[in-house]
This record gives C-alpha cells, sequence and structure tokens, in this order.
C-alpha cells in the first residue's frame, strides 16, 4: 500500500473550513484513499473514502486531484469537537492490503 | 456501520501477568484485527483473527505474546501474555464485513492497558 504524507499539526478558527492536505504521490491504480480521525486516544472514527471522484457525505467532502497523487480533506464548518488527529490512508481492495496508519494530522480548532 | 464493544474498557495490571481483551459485534463480520496504540503513538495492526484457523501476525508480533481467538463471526479476544510495562498501551479491534472489498473497516472504543 503506498505512503502517505500529511502535515504533523494544524489549526483552524471554530466555523471556519478545515481543509486538510495528503500527500500519496506513489498510490496504485486499485488504492482507495480512507480519511480516518481519533478524538484522544478514542477508537478511529471513519470518515470517508474515495477512489478518483470527489466525495461528500455528512461529515466531510474528499477532494481528491486528477492524477490521484494528492487530496484534500475539508471539514466545511469546523467546530471544537473537530479537534483530533485525523489520517489519511492509501488501502487496496485485496485481502492482503491492511489500514496502515502513519502518524496523521493533529487539528486543533480555536474559538 | 457496525457497532463493536470491547471489555474491559481499562485495566491495571501487575508486571507477569496476562489479560485476556473480548471484542464483540453486533453484526456478522468477515475480518476481525487488532491494533496496539502504544503512549503518543500512531495505531499498529498485531494481528488478523481468522475464524476457524489461527491469526495472521504482522512483523514483531508473535502467537506467544499475543495469543488470538476467533470462535465465531461476532467474536474475538486477545490475550497479552506475561505482560511487562512496555506492553502498556490502548489495543483496538476492528471490522470489516467483507473481505478485499470497499468496505469500511471500523473501530472498538479501545482498551487502555497500564501495567505495573
Amino acid at each position: 500500500d503506498a505512503k502517505t504524507t500529511q502535515p504533523p499539526s494544524m489549526d483552524c478558527a471554530e466555523g471556519r473550513a478545515a481543509n486538510l492536505p495528503c500527500n500519496h504521490s506513489t498510490i496504485s491504480g486499485n488504492e482507495y484513499v480512507y480519511w480516518y480521525r481519533q478524538i484522544h486516544s478514542q477508537g478511529p472514527q471513519y470518515i470517508i473514502h474515495g477512489l478518483k471522484n470527489n466525495e461528500t457525505n455528512e461529515m466531510a467532502s474528499l477532494i481528491i486531484t486528477e492524477d490521484r497523487k494528492s487530496s484534500t480533506l475539508i471539514l466545511p464548518h469546523a467546530t471544537l469537537r473537530d479537534t483530533a488527529v485525523y489520517y489519511c490512508i492509501a488501502k487496496g481492495t485485496g485481502t492482503a492490503s491492511k489500514l496502515t496508519f502513519g502518524t496523521g494530522t493533529r487539528l486543533q480548532v480555536t474559538l | 456501520s457496525a457497532v463493536i464493544s470491547q471489555k474491559p474498557s481499562r485495566d491495571i495490571c501487575q508486571r507477569g501477568t496476562s489479560l485476556t481483551i473480548q471484542c464483540q459485534v453486533d453484526s456478522q463480520v468477515t475480518m476481525m484485527f487488532w491494533y496496539r496504540q502504544q503512549p503518543g503513538q500512531s495505531l499498529t495492526l498485531i494481528a488478523t483473527a481468522n475464524q476457524g484457523s489461527e491469526a495472521t501476525y504482522e512483523s514483531g508480533f508473535v502467537i506467544d505474546k499475543f495469543p488470538i481467538s476467533r470462535p465465531n463471526l461476532t467474536f474475538s479476544t486477545l490475550t497479552v501474555s506475561n505482560m511487562s510495562p512496555e506492553d502498556s498501551s490502548i489495543y483496538l479491534c476492528s471490522v470489516e464485513r467483507l473481505a478485499g472489498s470497499t468496505d469500511t473497516q471500523y473501530f472498538g472504543p479501545g482498551t487502555r492497558l497500564t501495567v505495573l
């Protein structure tokens, strides 16, 4: 599975959009981009995933570049409860493909 | 989504003892996994719990230290054996309904283990 690179930390003002970038320049054609977040040592929470089209759900939007080498997770109106570590993971669909967590981005939402 | 529970939620244990952590899912799933998260670190996959056969361990993890059972499609246990303070971590189970698909993997709340 391809390695991903994320900034270690970001700040965002409450009510503003939080845009979390992820680089996955070696992603292969059958690998999806998954986003999870972990709030203060709780179990990771699934947010969204996509292959090449942009995706949106009730939590966030995922924008994947046309070459698929990078993506951005967008939280449209960040709240204090969105303060967490966000993980971007490239994962294939084969049974040998595992969810491999990097160090993620620590998002701090402030008043 | 899947509802996953873990028992115990936390424990404090003495060095040299063993602890068994249970993971229960509210529906049948194909894949179950066990992760460890050491203090201040990211998650590391320990093993895949296979129903009806031995677990598949990742590099650096062995069955003698982390025996795993998976008697059916909704339940698994992880035992941390002969514990030392270095085993103090959060242990998490996760599940995936369909193997090898784009199905989402869901995580339990974790078990916080402290070894004295």
